[in-house]
């Protein structure tokens, strides 16, 4: 079973500039989680999907953030203008089952890394 | 009410002995504990969880170590080998909100030979 492919692996842009990351999830997978990983630190869930619908996007800072995920498979996530606090590594995860009263297991992918200059 | 915080930040162990991190959480409502293992370049993938109905958890060598009333709970490796050497995370969650996980701030394991 492929995993969760994520790209580019490494990006490195001046602050003010626009970026956008790439995540393909698991096939069949019904959630889509954007996550930040701040070095140092634990991740942080920035936005999630089930299918192609927003359930919780509560610490996504929309001003300069913003996600899609296309008909519920692939999505993107931009960040513009960036800013050098934005510098993480950006994980995507997926899980098989959709709807609350659930936890199920999420699978990651590797990051992309973004050093903001 | 969110925060999961963990300890230590760091750990060094030799071959063979036992590795513990520790995690404290402070919103009653979480009711799923997982732990992740992260290696460098990689995302984490989950090793071990438990629910609040159990106190322990054995899995192989990793085993959770749950205690409801003063909300904590622990990882433990035994046996500890240098191919654990990684960044460890614990979590948690609500069921009800789905698969929305808090992550602690991590232990990188060192696990020495």
């Amino acid at each position: 079973e492929a995993g969760v492919a994520q790209s580019p692996r490494y990006k490195i842009i001046e602050k003010r500039q626009s970026v956008a990351f790439w995540c393909n999830p698991i096939s069949g997978h019904a959630t889509l989680y954007w996550y930040q990983q701040i070095l140092g630190q634990g991740p942080k869930l920035l936005i999630q999907f089930q299918n192609n619908g927003v359930v919780d996007d509560s610490q996504l800072p929309k001003d300069r953030f913003s996600a899609e995920r296309l008909k519920g498979v692939d999505s993107t996530l931009k960040i513009q203008p960036a800013k050098l606090e934005d510098s993480a590594v950006y994980l995507c995860a997926s899980s098989l089952l959709a709807g609350t009263g659930v936890v199920d297991e999420q699978y990651f992918g590797p990051g992309t890394r973004l050093t903001v200059t | 009410q969110q925060q999961v915080k963990q300890s230590p930040q760091s750990l060094i162990v030799q071959k063979g002995g036992i590795s513990i991190i520790n995690c404290a959480y402070e919103n009653t409502a979480f009711d799923y504990f997982p732990w992740y293992q992260q290696f460098p370049g990689k995302g984490p993938a989950l090793l071990i969880a438990i629910r609040p109905d159990v106190s322990e958890k054995k899995e192989g060598r990793f085993t959770i170590s749950f205690n409801k009333s003063a909300k904590q709970f622990s990882l433990h490796i035994m046996d500890s080998q240098p191919g654990d050497s990684a960044t460890y995370f614990c979590a948690a969650a609500r069921e009800t909100s789905g698969s929305r996980l808090t992550f602690g701030e991590g232990t990188q394991l060192t696990v020495n030979p």
